[in-house]
C-alpha cells in the first residue's frame, strides 16, 4: 500500500492570501496524483490530476506540482469559498487517499 | 451532464450485506474507457476506495477488502452495484459511487452519497 502524508493537517490563512498545501508518497508515483476539495456534506470534488493538469471547469487559481514523492497544491489568492477540506490521491498502485489539510478562515 | 445517484438500505444489519446501486443518467455506462467506482468515507474522517469497474465485467477491489466485495454492471438499465458481505459496525460510511476514466483514479463524476448504518 502506498501511504500518502499531507501537511499541514489544519492550514488557518485569510481570504486574498496564497495557500501552499503539501503530500508526501511512501513511495514513488510518477505523476499518478489527483487533488480534491470536499466541502462539508458534500461530494468531493476533482481538482487536478496527473499531478499538475487542473480538471474541466477549476479556476486557474489552482495548480498542482511536483512528481515522484512530493507534490504541492497551491491556491493563488483564496477566495471565501475555498475554505474546505482537501484530499490527494494516487494511482500508481491501488488507489489511496491522504488524510486530508483542512484549510480554514483565519 | 453526467449524474450519478446512489440508492439502498440506510441500515443493515451486522454479518449481513450491504447492497447499493448506483443509476447513471446523462450518459452511457457502456461508453469507452470509463470506470465505474464505489468509495466511501466513515464519519468525520478519510477516503476509502473501494473498487472499479468496467462495462465488460472487469473489476478492480481493495486488496483489505476483496474477500468481502463484489461489483456489478447492469448495462440495460445504466447501473452499477456494490455488494458488501459480513459487514461490522466499521462499514459505516457514506458511501460515493464515481466515474473515472482510470480505474484506479481521477474520480470526476461523484454521486451525492448515502450514508450507510451497520447497527442491529
Amino acid at each position: 500500500e502506498i501511504v500518502l502524508t499531507q501537511s499541514p493537517a489544519t492550514l488557518s490563512l485569510s481570504p486574498g492570501e496564497r495557500a501552499t498545501l503539501s503530500c508526501r508518497a511512501s513511495q514513488s508515483v510518477s505523476n499518478y496524483l489527483a487533488w480534491y476539495q470536499q466541502k462539508p456534506g458534500q461530494a468531493p470534488r476533482l481538482l487536478i490530476y496527473d499531478a499538475s493538469n487542473g480538471a474541466t471547469g477549476i479556476p486557474a487559481r489552482f495548480s498542482g506540482s511536483g512528481s515522484g514523492t512530493d507534490f504541492t497544491l497551491t491556491i493563488s489568492s483564496l477566495e471565501p469559498e475555498d475554505f474546505a477540506v482537501y484530499y490527494c490521491q494516487q494511482r500508481s498502485n491501488w488507489p489511496t487517499f491522504g488524510q486530508g489539510t483542512k484549510l480554514e478562515i483565519k | 451532464q453526467l449524474q450519478l445517484q446512489e440508492s439502498g438500505p440506510g441500515l443493515v444489519k451486522p454479518s449481513e450485506t450491504l447492497s447499493l446501486t448506483c443509476t447513471v443518467s446523462g450518459g452511457s455506462i457502456s461508453s469507452s474507457y470509463q470506470y465505474w467506482g464505489w468509495i466511501r468515507q466513515p464519519p468525520g474522517k478519510g477516503l476509502e476506495w473501494i473498487g472499479s469497474i468496467y462495462f465488460s465485467g472487469n473489476t478492480y477491489y481493495n486488496p483489505s477488502l476483496k474477500s468481502r466485495v463484489t461489483m456489478f454492471v447492469e448495462t440495460s438499465r445504466n447501473q452499477f452495484s456494490l455488494q458488501l458481505k459480513s459487514v461490522t459496525a466499521t462499514d459505516t460510511a457514506v458511501y460515493y459511487c464515481t466515474r473515472s476514466l482510470n480505474w484506479g483514479g481521477d474520480f470526476d463524476s461523484w454521486g451525492q452519497g448515502t450514508l450507510v448504518t451497520v447497527s442491529s
